[in-house]
């Protein structure tokens, strides 16, 4: 199995901050990443795929990169409804893997 | 908009069988892959299964813990995806998630819209 290594755990930041979360992959998985945002109770909720790919309706306050080995998530003004749960996923094999989640909290 | 609902969990023994739903709407569903995924307490998301659509091949893949004791299966006239869980052990506790598959473009597929999952308890 592709293992996905999430970084950090829990991230504590203000409304307005530029946040970012790294998530590594134990062997290339080219760009075949997504990233989830969870909140307790609710779907997971798609916001890149592609690495980069932005889903529609996604507010453009989130953005994606990397490839091969290494990607980050990055929120450029967090907002007061970006407090969640972060996941990335890969999905370069059809069982897909995903990192531990990254909790960001209101500091 | 497409839209996914999962129900069926609840409280079971160990060793005992369940059936999870997944009701799913706004889409052509006889053309949807689908995929189960799971969250036990406290950790983190795994993948549990996949189904594609008959026209894709209407293959079905398990991972590894699930094989041979969970069954996905689906009814398109019903446009409904199943999974039947027998021998259920106490660490199949999670709360259930069924996902709609798209497709990047690439030949490579990821989870679109996820419903908000049904929990299932297994007791010893």
């Amino acid at each position: 199995d592709i293992q996905m290594t999430q970084s950090p755990s829990t991230l504590s930041a203000s409304v307005g901050d530029r946040v970012t979360i790294t998530c590594r992959a134990s062997q290339s998985i080219t760009n075949s990443l997504a990233w989830y945002q969870h909140k307790p109770g609710k779907a997971p909720k798609l916001l890149i795929y592609k690495a980069s790919s932005l889903r529609s309706g996604v507010p453009s306050r989130f953005g994606g990169s990397g490839s091969g080995t290494e990607f980050t998530l990055t929120i450029s003004s967090l907002q007061p409804d970006d407090f969640a749960t972060y996941y990335c996923q890969q999905y370069k094999s059809y069982s897909w893997t995903f990192g531990q989640g990254t909790k960001v909290e209101i500091k | 908009e497409v839209q996914v609902v999962e129900s069926g969990g609840g409280l079971v023994m160990s060793g005992g069988s369940l059936r999870l739903s997944c009701a799913v709407s706004g889409l052509t569903f006889s053309d949807a892959w689908m995929s189960w995924v799971r969250q036990a307490p406290g950790k983190g998301l795994e993948w549990v299964g996949r189904m594609k659509s008959k026209g894709g091949g209407g293959t079905i893949d398990y991972a590894a813990p699930v094989k041979g004791r969970f069954t996905i299966s689906r009814e398109d006239s019903k446009n409904t995806l199943y999974l039947q869980m027998n021998s259920l052990k106490t660490e199949d506790t999670a709360v259930y998630y069924c996902i709609h598959i798209l497709h990047d473009g690439s030949g490579y597929y990821y989870g679109g819209t996820w419903g908000q999952g049904t929990l299932v308890t297994v007791s010893s």
